[in-house]
Parts: structure tokens; sequence; C-alpha cells
């Protein structure tokens, strides 16, 4: 079955610690996302891509790397620069096909930074 | 600028009686809308999604919503809930162009009394 595969589900980090977040897609998706989710915030964009070897900036970039070397990967680093990492990470990817921009979601990695 | 409001952070509902989500948007033209739920610690799952056309779309697990051109809304309804609906509801507007992104709205938490 296709989908998109997030690891670890729960991740413990120090403080000063760079720690990076998996997410896989065989969806054959072109475009990928990171988001991040706190109590009654929503979801904010952290960074996203439209195709291999390039991504842009969301609304809450800092403190975050992330690279695109294949289609189906998205990593995303979370640096000892981020003030406050401690939140529920979620990945989503959105394919070119019509409905091309229904996003489709992973089931999430847990930080905290202990 | 686009952007989504869900004026209830919190909603409680007895089993078994009717449900109603609201959701209003602010987009330069006909938007695409999407309601996803969200459970305790899991990813987004689309609940439906409205394009174009019949302006009262079916979505998965009994749910339906209503998009009103004339008040920017777009409000999930549901006319018996279930104990296993009890999640978090997100409503988003999604982009008509490749490359531009969703906009979330903050989410409407949903308690159901037994």
């Amino acid at each position: 079955d296709g989908g998109i595969t997030q690891s670890p589900k729960y991740l413990f980090r120090k403080e000063g610690q760079n720690v990076t977040l998996s997410c896989e897609q065989n969806l054959n998706h072109d475009a990928m996302y990171w988001y991040r989710q706190d109590p009654g915030q929503g979801l904010r964009l952290i960074y996203y891509s439209q195709i291999v070897n390039d991504f842009q900036k969301g609304d809450i970039a800092e403190g975050y790397s992330v690279s695109r070397e294949k289609k189906e990967s998205f990593p995303l680093t979370v640096t000892s620069a981020q003030k406050n990492p401690t939140a529920f990470y979620l990945c989503a990817s959105t394919g070119r096909g019509a409905p091309y921009n229904e996003q489709f979601f992973g089931p999430g990695t847990r930080l905290t930074v202990l | 600028a686009q952007s989504v409001t869900q004026p209830d952070i919190h909603i409680t509902v007895s089993e078994g009686a009717s449900l109603e989500l609201r959701c209003n948007y602010s987009y330069g033209a006909t938007p695409y809308l999407f309601w996803y739920v969200q459970s305790p610690g899991q990813g987004l799952q689309l609940l439906l999604k409205y394009f174009s056309g019949d302006t009262l779309v079916q979505g998965i697990k009994g749910f339906e919503a209503e998009f009103k051109r004339s008040q920017s809304s777009f409000n999930l309804r549901k006319p018996s809930v279930h104990w296993s609906d009890a999640a978090e509801y997100f409503c988003a507007v999604g982009a008509r162009n490749y490359g531009q992104n969703f906009v979330f709205g903050p989410g409407t938490r949903l308690s159901v009394l037994p």
C-alpha cells in the first residue's frame, strides 16, 4: 500500500543536540512538507519541497534544516538553535495529478527535549 | 492572503446528537476546501473535499460539508455522532495551482459524552 512513513514515532533529545526526523513516501509525489503542531496552534509550516534538490522555508523555519536528495525522502533536522523543539512533527506530500493539491499525511513524530 | 478560521476551539456533544463544526475562509477565488480529522497522537486523515460543482459534499464516516460562497463558509456536519468521532478537526484551504501551499485552521476539538 502507498503511503507516508515517519520514524521514529517518539524521539527524545538532550538540549544542545541535533536530531533528524525521517519522512519517506512511496506515493510518487513531487511535493513534500514538514509541519509542526503544538497544542491549540494547529499546523505550522516549517519547510516544503516541490522538487528534488530544491526546498523553501515555511513560516517557522528558524532552527530547522532539510534536504531533498531523493524524491521519496525529505528528512528534517532539528538543530540546537531551535529554542523550543518539543512538539509533534508531521510530514505530508502532494502529487501533480488531479486532485494534485490534496495533502497526504504521515503518522507523525513526537519530539521531546529533556 | 489566504486564511482559515474555526471559531470553536472545543465542542462537546452527546453521543447520538447532531454535530456542526464551523469553518470560514478568506481566499481571492473559488477555493479548494478540505476537512481533516486527527485522532490523538496520529496523523491527519482526509474526511472530505470540495473542488467545484455540488456544494454539498459527502465524506467518509458519515460526514458531510456544505460550501456557501456568500458566507465564505465550509461547515462540517454529521447527523448522529458516535463516541469514536472524538478527535481534532481541521479545515483547510488548498491551492488551485501546484506549488501553492495549504492553509490550515487552528482546529476544533470534539468531545463526545456517553
